[in-house]
């Protein structure tokens, strides 16, 4: 089984609806991020979480809320999706207390909002 | 302000052919870290490597190695003997460590077709 899940894993929606994207790790990490992959961009942060009690906006929060259930949880909303939320979502997780802090990226959400 | 360049947007090559992948950054920190991430067709992301900055020896992992300079800030990554099972999108990152690890940030990478 993977390490890193996410649900869906294709979503297509209409503007203004709301959508939330789900992430569950088996790895044990701490550290849980959601980032977007838009053609030609790279990846960019949308929000981090050092653990449970603790979550940071990132580059590109703005559109996005974010929720840690539990440590091997963590979902992502559009409260109102808009068009130009299209894009390809990853899930990451790492753990910081072996001092490696490598990230783990999920298989990835693609979603589409028309 | 830390920036990752991945001045190559695509590169094409034929099979067995070598090719380099070059990586430049830039950052104040003295102590961060850097990493290349593998995008294949499927669309997951792989990891390949994660370099510390104090650690300038090259690396070699098969048909793979990676070549940092400090002095020049690069970190390149180079495919001996390329195969059909390499082309993807490949992503250079880099993590700062007095953020805490906080995020990578990413290169746009390079997208890399081999054929047959």
């Amino acid at each position: 089984d993977a390490d890193v899940t996410q649900t869906p894993r294709n979503r297509i929606t209409k503007t203004g609806k709301r959508i939330m994207l789900e992430c569950s790790q088996t790895k044990g990490h701490d550290r849980m991020y959601w980032y977007r992959q838009d053609p030609g961009l790279g990846l960019r942060l949308i929000y981090y979480s050092f653990d449970v009690k603790d979550i940071n906006k990132g580059e590109i929060s703005d559109g996005y809320s974010v929720s840690r259930q539990a440590q091997a949880k963590f979902s992502l909303s559009l409260e109102s999706a808009i068009p130009n939320q299209t894009a390809l979502y990853f899930c990451a997780t790492s753990d910081f207390g072996t001092g490696e802090d490598t990230q783990y990226f999920g298989p990835g959400t693609r979603l589409t909002v028309l | 302000a830390q920036k990752v360049t991945q001045a190559q947007t695509e590169i094409s090559v034929v099979e067995k052919e070598d090719v380099t992948l070059d990586c430049v950054y830039e950052t104040r920190d003295t102590t961060y870290y850097l990493f290349w991430y593998k995008q294949p067709p499927s669309g997951e992301l792989v990891f390949l490597i994660r370099r510390n900055s104090f650690d300038e020896q090259n690396e070699i992992s098969g048909r793979y190695s990676w070549n940092f300079q400090k002095s020049t800030s690069s970190f390149n990554f180079t495919i001996t003997a390329s195969q059909v099972v390499d082309s993807a999108v490949y992503f250079c990152a880099l993590s700062a460590f007095n953020q805490a690890g906080t995020a990578l940030i990413f290169g746009k990478g390079t997208t890399l077709s081999v054929s047959s």
